[in-house]
């Protein structure tokens, strides 16, 4: 059974400084991993998704990275601002044409200004 | 484009109350996904429709929780009777299977906003 782990459960920083989110997944047979954001009383957004073949992806100050072997993934963030303030949670898509998604339990996010 | 609609945002019920909770996808999304997310927790699956077809139910509770989606569109969520631990915020998602980079095919799913229920 797939278990997602993010590390830590929260964080915060001072405004403008660089961080890095965890997570491990137990199942390295995964065919993607997606990292969204979710803001309070509101559903999630999806901010990357990176394929089983790939080793990362960017998307202006975020940067996610895959390491399928060794069943881990970060999420690192430039230059944070408070707008950046949310629960992030990464989630991974098993393969074999199953489209169920597993999610780790996030981790929260707090950029002070 | 308008994204995945719920109502209500909010319920309120006593526990052995029935209650119903409504989707309507993003149009022309074929696969629909119903989540159940307790406070710091993940979302957790419950449901997931193609078309009007169930394709994943494993970790619905089929004792109590229901779920259709006629015609292939609106999807409809249903707890009877209601526990104390089915509260939670249910989220509806929908999403469409097209080509991505390198001719592979991509699955997005787009989320609602959710319903926040209530047991007392």
């Amino acid at each position: 059974k797939q278990e997602v782990t993010q590390i830590p459960a929260a964080l915060s920083v001072p405004e403008g400084e660089n961080l890095v989110l965890n997570c491990s997944f137990t199942d390295s047979a995964i065919y993607n991993l997606q990292w969204f954001r979710q803001d309070p009383g509101k559903g999630l957004t999806s901010l990357l998704l990176i394929q089983s073949s790939q080793r990362e992806q960017t998307s202006g100050r975020l940067n996610a990275s895959l390491d399928k072997s060794s069943g881990r993934s970060t999420l690192y963030i430039a230059a944070s601002q408070p707008g950046d303030s949310a629960t992030y949670l990464c989630a991974v898509k098993k393969g074999g044409g199953s489209e169920k998604l597993v999610f780790g339990k996030g981790t929260k996010l707090t950029v002070n200004p | 484009e308008a994204g995945v609609a719920q109502s209500p945002r909010y319920k309120i019920i006593e526990k052995r109350q029935s209650v119903a909770f409504w989707c309507n996808p993003i149009s022309g999304h074929a696969t629909l996904y119903w989540y159940q997310q307790i406070l710091g927790q993940g979302p957790k699956l419950l449901i997931q429709f193609q078309n009007n077809g169930v394709v994943d139910d494993s970790q619905l509770p089929k004792d109590r929780f229901s779920a259709e989606r006629l015609k292939g569109v609106d999807s409809t969520l249903k707890i009877q009777p209601a526990k104390l631990e089915d509260s939670a915020v249910y989220l509806c998602a929908s999403s469409y299977r097209g080509l991505a980079g390198g001719g592979r095919y991509q699955e997005t799913q787009y989320f609602g906003p959710g319903t926040r229920l209530l047991v007392l």
